[in-house]
Order: C-alpha cells, then structure tokens, then sequence
C-alpha cells in the first residue's frame, strides 16, 4: 500500500495567523489528493479534491479562499489555512487513492488555533 | 449523501461479538471499511467492490448486498485491540464518503 506523510504532526497558531500543512506521498505518484477534516467525535468530511497541475474541487460549503490547495507534484499537496480562527481548529487528515482503490490516509495534523 | 451507520455506540465484553451496518440512499457500487483509534488517522480495514461479495481477516469480516445498498461489518470474539471508531465509505463521483461512524468499546 501507499505510505502517505504529514507534516506538521500537530501545529499551535494565533488567530489571524496562516499555517501550511503538507501531505506527502512516499512511494505512490498521486494525480489525486483528499483532503478530509474531523472534529471531535465527529466524521471524517470531505473537503476538498487535491488534482496535479490543477485547480482543486471544493466541496459544498468550504470556502476555498480561505482553505488554499496546491498540488504542485505528484508527491505532495499542500493546504494552507489562512487567517485561521479558533473555530478552524480541528484535525487535518489527507489521502490518496491507491492502485487497488484502496484510500491511504496520512496520519493526520491536529490544528489548534487560540 | 452520506451513508448511515448503525448502531452509534456499542459496548462490548472481550470474546463477545458484534455486528456493524451501513447503508445508503444511494447506489453503491463499492465499500470501505476503517477502523480510527483515538488521536490517530484511520486504518483500511477491507474493501468490497462487487454487490454480495463477503471477505474476512481473521475475525473481522464484512458483506455488501448491492440490491439493498447496505454492507455490514462483523466482529467475532472482540478483543481489546478492537476498541475504537470504525467508519465505512461509499465512493461517490471517485470520493469517498464517510457515514458518521460506530464507536465500539471493548472492555475486559
């Protein structure tokens, strides 16, 4: 299977503040990246579709001003939260498809923003 | 869209079994199945791609009836180790979807 990176692991930012998190894959060349947000006790929500050398698909409800993809290779994605406020917090989660249909997931970045 | 678990929450004994069901108000063509310790991101448990298809790892095994767009997920003899938050996905439009997930407890 696809090993899939993250980094930071765990992030603290001040309101107004921008954080980039970054989702790498290992040994997989991916097209396509999810990136998936998870409050506490809550789903995994889709929030956006991650394409290489593309523009990202947002998901209904998520504003992509504010959650910025870039999908620059085929190994790594990045989402940037700008101007991140406290209700922003939550854990970041990102996957790829592998070649058995199989999602891979990172391991997650938790944001916490004060 | 999203797919519906049931039960939400389930306590178990150790050895005990249980039983874990998705469904969907949409076609399903496949299902996954993950399992989410706390803190941690989830883990693929299995994939089930064609309608009536069962498949199993030990004691943990699963069937997708694609007529009534339902998978279940069983676990026999739970262990400790099987404690956690298990989510199954539909694909959709090649997305996956969570439902909103069942929280098993095992407890010695």
């Amino acid at each position: 299977g696809a090993v899939v990176s993250q980094h930071p692991s765990w992030v603290i930012c001040k309101s107004g503040t921008s954080v980039k998190i970054e989702c790498r894959s290992l040994d997989f060349q991916a097209t396509t990246m999810f990136w998936y947000r998870q409050f506490p006790k809550q789903s995994l929500m889709l929030m956006a579709t991650s394409n290489e050398g593309s523009k990202a698909t947002y998901e209904q409800g998520v504003e992509k001003d504010k959650f910025l993809i870039n999908h620059a290779s085929l190994t790594l994605s990045t989402l940037t939260v700008t101007s991140a406020h406290p209700e922003d917090s939550s854990f970041y989660i990102c996957s790829l498809q592998g070649s058995t249909d199989t999602q891979y997931f990172g391991p997650g970045t938790r944001l916490t923003v004060l | 869209q999203q797919p519906v678990q049931s039960p939400q929450a389930v306590i178990l004994r150790e050895g005990e079994d249980a039983v874990i069901n998705c469904s969907s108000s949409k076609a399903l063509y496949s299902v996954h199945w993950y399992r989410q310790k706390h803190g941690e991101a989830p883990v693929f448990l299995m994939i089930l791609l064609k309608g009536g298809e069962q498949k199993g790892h030990e004691k943990i095994s699963a069937s997708f009836n694609e007529k009534k767009q339902q998978s279940s997920l069983y676990l026999t003899a739970s262990q400790l180790s099987y404690s956690g938050t298990y989510f199954c996905g539909t694909e959709i439009g090649g997305k996956l979807i969570f439902g909103q997930g069942t929280e098993l407890s095992v407890k010695p």
